[in-house]
């Protein structure tokens, strides 16, 4: 069985603070990474993706940096706001597969004001 | 507006009584699967369905069964209901491309489903 290996379980950070939320995988055959983010009472929401050939996407405040070699990628956060605060999955996609999602086991973010 | 529906929202039930929970999306999207969410487990499929009449197993099948007669509805049965089903539960769809964008794998979700089974 695939995984992903999601740390740290839970997060606490000061509001203007950086979050980062670190994920693993084990096999090389994936490509396509996305961050899930989802707020209490609703449904998972794609935060930001990036495919393997390049090492770091930004889009706000949010950035996803990605280690090939060493098969991480991370979730960072900038200026972190109580608004962030929620459970955030990363997950992988298989390069034989343009369907299929392998879910780590998510982090619950708090940002204290 | 573009969403993923499901219901009900909350359902307190009791060993072996069958249920259904209703799933519809309204984006004409070929994929549709069924995730169930418990703490520390993240999410993991149960089931899903690649188009109309197309369904198969995910990670965690065993005690649910689907069906897929039109493209816009996939509702998730337990047919025996049992303590350890008790979970969230959430229904996804995206479109089925193969695009080069990094966004062609979004999977769109609803707003969950939690299921007790007493």
């Amino acid at each position: 069985q695939q995984q992903v290996k999601q740390s740290p379980q839970s997060l606490i950070v000061q509001k203007g603070g950086i979050s980062i939320i670190n994920c693993a995988y084990e096999n090389t055959a994936f490509d396509y990474f996305p961050w899930y983010q989802q707020f209490p009472g609703k449904g998972p929401a794609l935060l930001i993706a990036i495919r393997p050939d390049v090492s770091e996407k930004k889009e706000g405040r949010f950035t996803i940096s990605f280690n090939k070699s060493a098969k991480q990628f991370s979730l960072h956060i900038m200026d972190s706001q109580p608004g962030d605060s929620a459970t955030y999955f990363c997950a992988v996609t298989p390069l034989d597969s343009n369907y299929q999602l392998i879910w780590g086991a998510g982090t619950k973010l708090i940002i204290k004001p | 507006e573009a969403q993923v529906t499901q219901n009900p929202r909350y359902l307190i039930t009791v060993t072996g009584k069958k249920l259904t929970v209703t799933c519809s999306q309204n984006m004409n999207h070929e994929y549709m699967s069924w995730y169930r969410q418990d703490p520390g487990l993240g999410l993991r499929q149960i089931y899903y369905s690649m188009n109309v009449e197309v369904t198969d197993k995910g990670d965690v099948p065993e005690g649910y069964k689907v069906s897929r007669k039109e493209k816009r509805n996939f509702p998730l049965i337990l047919e025996s209901p049992s303590p350890n089903q008790t979970s969230l539960y959430f229904c996804a769809s995206k479109k089925d491309s193969k695009g080069t964008s990094a966004y062609y794998n979004e999977q769109f979700f609803g707003p969950g489903t939690r299921l007790t089974v007493l």
